[in-house]
């Protein structure tokens, strides 16, 4: 069974730093991995899939890597409306997809 | 524009059926290649998928929640509906349906989610 474990669970960053969040899969995942952004009362957006392309109208600070079993978010200057869950969700091997317990980014 | 919606019940008893309708528009589940999920996610928890319907009526569940499931689709309307027998408390949830991406089994569209509380 694919386990995605992401950490840290909670990261704290100030407003014009870069972040880092880290995605790591149990098994290969090729480059199969995407990643949303999930704001309080919200429906998760996607922003990244195939590991490092950007979905239609996200911006361009935010960058995706990796490929196999590791994998990293980078959001290169924070803004105010980037403080949200971030989860990763990878679809190597249809059925099942697996999402991660995601990444809590909290304004230090 | 892709839009999806979810309606139904906020509100089941324990041990009653769920009803859940996606009502999409902006794009056809005729088309080739083309498919809805459910995913749902707990309060405060991570998000976990349930089913899938192909745009030539395969379907696909959870294998956790196989024997509880059930999802079917309606093309003239343009909806997907989800059903889940022998409600619980643990099942309390937000339930999305999303619309997978042209390629692969990744989500480029949700609806904006619908809170269904179990409870007696």
């Amino acid at each position: 069974e694919m386990v995605m474990t992401q950490s840290p669970a909670t990261l704290s960053v100030s407003p014009g730093e870069r972040a880092t969040l880290s995605c790591r899969a149990s098994q290969y995942v090729s480059n199969n991995l995407a990643w949303y952004q999930q704001k309080p009362g919200q429906a998760p957006r996607l922003l990244i899939y195939g590991a490092s392309t950007r979905a239609t109208g996200i911006p361009a600070r935010f960058s995706g890597s990796g490929s196999g079993t590791e994998f990293s978010l980078t959001i290169s200057s924070l803004q105010s409306e980037d403080f949200a869950v971030y989860y990763c969700q990878e679809y190597n091997d249809w059925p099942p997809i697996t999402f991660g317990q995601g990444t809590r980014l909290e304004i230090k | 524009q892709v839009t999806l919606r979810e309606s139904g019940p906020a509100l089941v008893k324990p041990t009653q059926t769920l009803t859940l309708t996606c009502t999409f528009s902006g794009f056809s589940l005729n088309s080739n290649r083309m498919c809805v999920f459910w995913v749902r996610q707990p309060p405060g928890k991570a998000l976990e998928w349930l089913a899938r319907i192909d745009w030539d009526d395969d379907k696909w569940y959870s294998k956790s929640l196989k024997t509880r499931l059930t999802i079917s689709k309606d093309t003239s309307k343009n909806q997907v509906v989800l059903t889940m027998t022998n409600m619980d408390p643990v099942d309390t949830a937000t339930y999305y349906c999303a619309r997978k991406g042209p390629l692969w089994n990744y989500f480029d569209y949700w609806g904006q989610g619908i809170l269904v509380t179990v409870s007696s």
